[in-house]
């Protein structure tokens, strides 16, 4: 299984470009993730799906997108960048949203915004 | 949320146990207590999680307070393939993990 397949790993964006960040799972999970982490600080949650069709805002939402059309895959959309997205993100599942459950994560997007 | 807090940083010299400690003083009686780490340029990954008894896996040991407000993660012989941050977490809204900035735990050879 190759889990959770996050691509690009690197990209670099002009203010106002839009991107898609790609979130693949194989592990037919339920939930899944976005999360952000800023230099030298914990991950933020941007938003979360607990299944197909189903997304919902985390505690950074403003200026990102999600879509669940299938259940293994969680695209994460920038409408227009800016440098305050410049970020690492991560996409994470788990089997479900059950609060004992784990979570796997994929190895991140560096996202530069000049 | 149940918000937890953690020393910034510590120290091991390899091949010794250490103790990673976590505060969640408000955490409820049905959040979780969870330990994640992550190393140099990669994802957080799963170490272990428990609820209300001490938990033991391949990983590591954890060793949960009996009123549920502190936690400590055991790693019983510290390697350098362990230097990376550690965060506690203390769950209240399912998998929608709150992030703390972690333990930042260095292995000394």
């Amino acid at each position: 299984n190759a889990g959770v397949t996050q691509t690009p790993k690197f990209q670099v964006l002009k203010t106002g470009q839009s991107m898609t960040l790609q979130c693949a799972q194989d592990m037919n999970h339920e939930y899944m993730s976005w999360y952000r982490q800023d230099p030298g600080m914990g991950l933020r949650l941007i938003h979360y799906s607990v299944g197909a069709g189903i997304t919902d805002q985390g505690e950074v939402p403003n200026g990102y997108n999600v879509s669940r059309s299938t259940t293994e895959d969680f695209p994460l959309r920038l409408l227009s960048a800016a440098p305050s997205q410049t970020s690492v993100y991560f996409c994470a599942s788990s089997y479900s949203p059950n609060p004992s459950e784990k979570l796997f994560f994929g190895s991140g997007t560096q996202l530069s915004v000049l | 949320d149940a918000k937890t807090t953690q020393p910034n940083s510590m120290e091991s010299n390899e091949e010794e146990p250490v103790h990673l400690p976590c505060n969640h003083s408000t955490i409820s009686g049905t959040d979780y207590i969870h330990w994640y780490r992550q190393l140099p340029s990669q994802g957080p990954e799963y170490v272990i999680h428990g609820l209300t008894s001490n938990v033991n896996n391949r990983m590591a040991s954890l060793a949960i307070a009996e009123d549920r407000k502190s936690s400590t993660l055991i790693l019983h012989r510290a390697t350098l393939r362990d230097a990376a941050v550690y965060y506690c977490i203390g769950d209240n809204y399912g998998q929608n993990f709150v992030f703390g900035p972690g333990t930042r735990l260095s292995v000394l050879p």
